[in-house]
């Protein structure tokens, strides 16, 4: 068990740029989560996948927002043409299905800047 | 609507004094509450749980949590602090497929 990977840890872009960033799960954990937290702020859900199916999707998540999990394993999370309001940290979650609210493992986030 | 409200931001302790952090829920159905705790460059840790069972749950690390259903509140308690615990504490609800955080209070632990 290697825990929750993402990258990068960091990212600093220009505003209009577009940015990926990846989470690995822990292997075998069918639920994989992502979340959004500004300063001062709690993280907030944005979607989550079981599988390779994306079942929901926050009305935070605007279109210029889309995440991938093809495989069902690793994800992306990709922003275009980023705005200075997308600066914040992502986080990435996973759980295995059964009791998956009890068991879900964060990573340690991808701290973006958008200047 | 799942909701949580925690009631300071800022919590400022001696070592080894007790601690209280406040949290208030909202929730449509019977939830599920849970308190985290992320330390600086780290992910969030789940200190413990409530999923219905006992009413006073223990974490890790001394925490416990208490659930009051008629205050709608729980709570989180340690009896003596450590300069380990300073960190930042969230308070999350959860009745369906995700879970809503709190605000979050930052506990500083005074030597």
């Amino acid at each position: 068990d290697t825990g929750v990977s993402q990258n990068p840890r960091h990212k600093i872009t220009k505003r209009g740029q577009n940015v990926t960033f990846r989470c690995d799960p822990i292997s075998e954990h069918n639920r994989l989560y992502w979340y959004r937290q500004t300063l001062g702020q709690g993280p907030e859900f944005l979607t989550y996948f079981q599988n390779e199916a994306q079942l929901e999707k926050s009305r935070l998540l605007s279109d210029r927002f889309s995440a991938e999990r093809p495989k069902g394993s690793f994800s992306t999370l990709e922003i275009q043409r980023t705005e200075q309001g997308d600066s914040a940290m992502y986080l990435c979650a996973s759980s295995p299905l059964d009791r998956f609210n009890e068991k879900l493992f964060f990573g340690s986030g991808t701290q973006l800047s958008v200047l | 609507a799942q909701s949580v409200t925690q009631l300071d931001s800022h919590v400022s302790v001696s070592e080894g004094t007790p601690v209280l952090l406040r949290c208030n829920y909202s929730s449509s159905y019977s939830p599920s509450l849970f308190w985290y705790v992320q330390h600086p460059n780290k992910g969030l840790q789940l200190l413990l749980k409530y999923t219905s069972a006992a009413t006073l749950v223990k974490g890790i690390n001394g925490f416990e949590a208490e659930f009051k259903k008629s205050e709608t509140s729980f709570h989180l308690t340690k009896p003596s602090a450590h300069m380990s615990d300073a960190a930042e504490y969230f308070c999350v609800v959860s009745d369906d497929e995700k879970l809503t955080f709190g605000t979050g209070t930052r506990l500083t632990i005074i030597p």
